[in-house]
């Protein structure tokens, strides 16, 4: 079974200009998560999606990201326009159910914001 | 005061001993505990799921829940180098059982 799988890994951008993370979930998880940790500071929520719907997006920091689930299937979270607190390491989750049933987290993308 | 608090660390231990790692929350309707763990540049990998009062074991590791006390932690086993790490406690908050809040964590270096 494929795993999680974000991409790009890594992402050097200036401030001002716009980035777009990708997450492929696990085929069959309803259940997506978008969460990020910037540096020195706890793992956030940032939202949740139940195949296309937006479930929780309460965690998202401003208007400046942007999270979509296309059919359900992969998601991906913009940021437009990037500033320099951006920065930090975002990773998406799946399960198919909640996080007791096992979330299985991406690799994480690196995003540096400069 | 932080949802879910842990020890930074480092936590040193010998190379066979008994790690404790310690995790306390503020949310008492907080229902479900994880430990994750996360090498270095690597993403969380769940450990073990803990949802009562009392003591779940599997295999080398131990997950102890007191939620009079809102302390959670986990016991390794004849540590070995291989469970240098950091290790994440992460909790689901009351009536919300899809997002995890979570501590900073805790680094773990076990020596030979």
């Amino acid at each position: 079974e494929a795993g999680v799988t974000q991409f790009p890994s890594h992402s050097v951008i200036e401030k001002g200009q716009t980035v777009t993370l990708r997450c492929d979930p696990i085929s069959g998880h309803d259940n997506l998560y978008w969460y990020r940790r910037v540096m020195g500071k706890e793992i956030k929520f940032l939202l949740h999606f139940v195949k296309e719907s937006k479930q929780d997006e309460s965690g998202m920091p401003n208007n400046r990201f942007l999270a979509e689930r296309t059919g359900g299937t992969y998601s991906t979270l913009k940021v437009q326009p990037a500033e320099l607190e951006d920065s930090g390491v975002y990773f998406c989750a799946s399960s198919q159910g909640g996080p007791g049933n096992g979330y299985t987290f991406g690799s994480g993308t690196r995003l540096t914001v400069v | 005061q932080k949802e879910v608090e842990q020890n930074s660390g480092p936590l040193s231990v010998p190379e066979g001993a008994i790690a404790s790692l310690n995790c306390t929350y503020s949310d008492r309707g907080s229902q479900s505990f994880f430990w994750y763990r996360q090498y270095s540049g690597k993403s969380p990998e769940l450990i073990m799921s803990i949802y009562s009062n009392g003591d779940k074991e599997d295999g080398r590791f131990t997950a102890q829940l007191n939620k009079a006390s809102q302390y959670v932690s986990l016991l390794i086993r004849d540590s070995q180098p291989s469970d240098s790490a950091t290790y994440l406690c992460a909790g689901t908050r009351a009536g919300n059982n899809r997002k995890l809040i979570w501590g900073l964590g805790t680094s773990l270096a076990v020596n030979p």
